[in-house]
């Protein structure tokens, strides 16, 4: 089955940098990557994705891109804020509707 | 705005307990999912449910069973509940049809002692 393995597991950025996730993936087939965010003691919540067939996708400060032959993609986040501050997860479709989830970024915005 | 309820916010249970966690969502959407949560891992899906009465193994099933009687409503059960099932327990939802976006219930904490 899929296995989606994400980069770093802890990321502390200073207010108004960038911040950067990265995952690979292991199933050739999967063709729709999203990233959801869940702040503290809440669901998590999809804030961008990306199907096979685009290379980049960008709304506002955050940013999605993937490379098939590598099978990464990343997730990039520009200008960070404390809002910013919570855990990301990526994750893959292969097939049907079940995603597969990477283990998690928790990610610091320190003001 | 969809809505993805769960019964329970925080559950304590004994070992041995039947424990039952219920899940509801009001779009009418085909698709339903069961996932436990632990730092470091990620979300891991035990089962999902594709339509009324069926239902699929996931990633790590052992332990629990569900049920989906009716379309809004899939519920994991924990026939036996053990000290290695303290976890936070996430239902989600898709639509169907190509949409994949999964909309998620606000989770509940199961500690078992």
């Amino acid at each position: 089955g899929e296995n989606v393995e994400q980069h770093p597991s802890t990321l502390s950025v200073q207010e108004g940098d960038s911040a950067v996730i990265k995952c690979t993936y292991s199933d050739s087939a999967s063709n729709y990557f999203p990233w959801y965010k869940q702040e503290l003691g809440k669901r998590p919540q999809l804030i961008i994705d990306i199907r096979s067939n685009v290379g980049e996708k960008k709304d506002q400060r955050i940013a999605v891109t993937l490379n098939k032959t590598a099978k990464h993609f990343s997730l990039h986040i520009t200008e960070t804020q404390p809002e910013d501050s919570a855990v990301y997860f990526c994750a893959a479709r292969a097939a049907g509707n079940k995603l597969t989830f990477g283990g998690g970024t928790r990610v610091l915005v320190k003001p | 705005d969809v809505k993805v309820t769960q019964s329970s916010r925080y559950l304590v249970k004994r070992t041995g307990e039947k424990v039952f966690l219920e899940c509801v969502q009001d779009m009418d959407h085909e698709n339903m999912f069961w996932y436990r949560q632990d730092p470091g891992l990620g979300l891991r899906l035990i089962y999902f449910s594709y339509d009324v009465k069926m239902k699929e193994k996931g990633d790590i099933p052992e332990g629990y069973s569900v049920s989906r009687e009716k379309k809004e409503r899939f519920s994991l059960i924990l026939e036996s509940a053990s000290t290695n099932q303290t976890s936070m327990y996430l239902c989600a939802s898709t639509p169907g049809a190509g949409v994949y976006e999964q909309y998620f219930g606000p989770g509940t904490r199961l500690t078992v002692t």
